[in-house]
């Protein structure tokens, strides 16, 4: 089983919809959780990181952690043409500044 | 808003040669690193680095690659003697405890 496992995608939306994007992993060492956007040929931006269990809401994009079935999400409401990217899910184990283990990444299209 | 920089945006080199990539993280960040990603594939950890010396690399951090950090600002990746499957793009990033990435140099290894 892979660590990090992210829906393949790809994902095609109109305009306004809201966009779930979901990762699960299996190390249980994982404490925090990272969303990070990517545009094609560019560096992961950091979107939203979160700590430990719980939702985190910032403007149009929420993450949600559920520590014990090890799924993370990441909601974007109303979403934008703008919003197309790539979405990548990233998994830190105890030690913030441990290495990154990324999903795969999904990419959105976001349709006016 | 600070951000880290990374030169050269592209390099072509031939099979064999040395390259040198370059990154000037964020000035007041202590960790860095370096990551990679193969076309169409996942961004994958290659090192990090704190307090001038490696703290922690993976499998694919061989012989062949080494980093270094020159002087209060570079940061860079040495790889000796390149190959094919070098090919892919190489993101530095630094850390106050959120990483910041880079834009990338994109390898290409003819």
């Amino acid at each position: 089983q892979k660590e990090v496992e992210q829906d393949p995608g790809p994902l095609s939306v109109p305009e306004g919809a809201i966009v779930s994007l979901n990762c699960t992993y299996s190390n249980s060492a994982f404490q925090y959780f990272m969303w990070y956007r990517q545009y094609s040929r560019k560096g992961p931006e950091l979107l939203m990181y979160t700590y430990s269990s719980g939702n985190k809401e910032d403007g149009r994009f929420t993450a949600q952690v559920d520590k014990s079935s090890k799924y993370i999400s990441l909601f974007i409401r109303d979403s934008q043409p703008s919003d197309s990217a790539t979405y990548l899910c990233a998994m830190i184990p105890t030690g913030a500044n441990s290495k990154l283990t990324f999903g795969k990444g999904i990419t959105l299209s976001v349709r006016p | 808003e600070p951000e880290v920089t990374q030169t050269p945006s592209h390099q072509v080199t031939q099979m064999g040669q040395e390259v040198i990539l370059r990154c000037v993280p964020i000035s007041n960040h202590l960790y860095f690193y370096w990551y990679r990603q193969i076309l169409g594939q996942k961004v994958e950890f290659l090192v990090s680095f704190y307090n001038n010396e490696i703290s922690e690399k993976s499998e694919i951090f061989d012989d062949q690659f080494s980093v270094e950090r020159p002087d209060g600002s570079n940061f860079t990746l040495k790889i000796r003697s390149t190959k094919l499957e070098d090919s892919a793009m190489y993101f530095c990033a630094s850390s106050e405890g959120r990483q910041f990435f880079g834009p990338g140099t994109r390898l290409t290894v003819l």
